[in-house]
């Protein structure tokens, strides 16, 4: 089976923290995705790759980075936290080049910032 | 954005009733998928159908795609309480990733 492993389940972080939230599959998957989910609004596209060292920003990456340096890991990282970036954060992987496979996702990170 | 729409939002119904979900989306697709979350955990892959398949089939989950009216459902037979959870549908693009609703809520009593 596909796995995805997110690193921490919960956090507690203060405003103006730097936050690292780690993600690892272990299917070899060439894609990987960050999303975030908050009621109401379904998961929002933060940020994805295709390839080791390669990004792109989805549909909210303001506030958000990434760092893909090898294939199995994919990190996100908030710069500088805000209350507004208290959420559940999913990591994601997909195999091959071709758009639209199946995804693949981690238990999630729930996230306060206080 | 090719963003599904999932209706309605929450779904009420007894152990055994049979419960549809549906998926409205704007834009030509070359797959739609569903996928369910339980509370608080992550989301997990139940079927998928291309733009060229009208209706498929998994245990008591039955799905149909009808590209013209740009809409799918999702039907579950035979509900059980295990069956509560959020489903979702995520839409893909030719040339973009996949965008998910914000996914109906079932909830079955039993």
């Amino acid at each position: 089976d596909v796995k995805v492993t997110q690193s921490s389940r919960y956090l507690v972080k203060r405003t103006g923290e730097k936050v690292f939230l780690e993600c690892v599959q272990d299917m070899d998957h060439e894609n990987m995705f960050w999303y975030r989910q908050d009621p109401g609004l379904g998961l929002r596209l933060i940020y994805f790759s295709y390839d080791v060292k390669m990004k792109e920003k989805g549909d909210i990456p303001e506030g958000y980075s990434v760092s893909r340096e090898k294939k199995e890991r994919f990190s996100l990282i908030l710069e500088s936290a805000s209350t507004n970036q208290t959420s559940m954060y999913l990591c994601a992987s997909s195999l091959g080049e071709v758009r639209g496979n199946t995804i693949y996702f981690g238990e999630g990170s729930w996230l306060t910032v206080v | 954005s090719q963003q599904g729409e999932e209706d309605p939002q929450a779904l009420s119904i007894q152990e055994g009733e049979n419960a549809t979900m549906n998926c409205s989306y704007k834009t030509s697709i070359n797959n739609l998928q569903w996928y369910r979350q339980n509370s608080g955990r992550g989301l997990v892959h139940l079927i998928l159908i291309r733009s060229n398949e009208r209706e498929k089939h998994s245990g008591r989950l039955r799905v149909t795609l009808d590209t013209s009216k740009k809409s799918s459902s999702l039907l579950i037979t035979a509900s059980r309480a295990a069956d509560t959870a959020s489903y979702f549908c995520a839409t893909s693009a030719w040339s973009e990733d996949m965008r998910f609703g914000a996914g109906t809520r079932l909830t079955v009593k039993p």
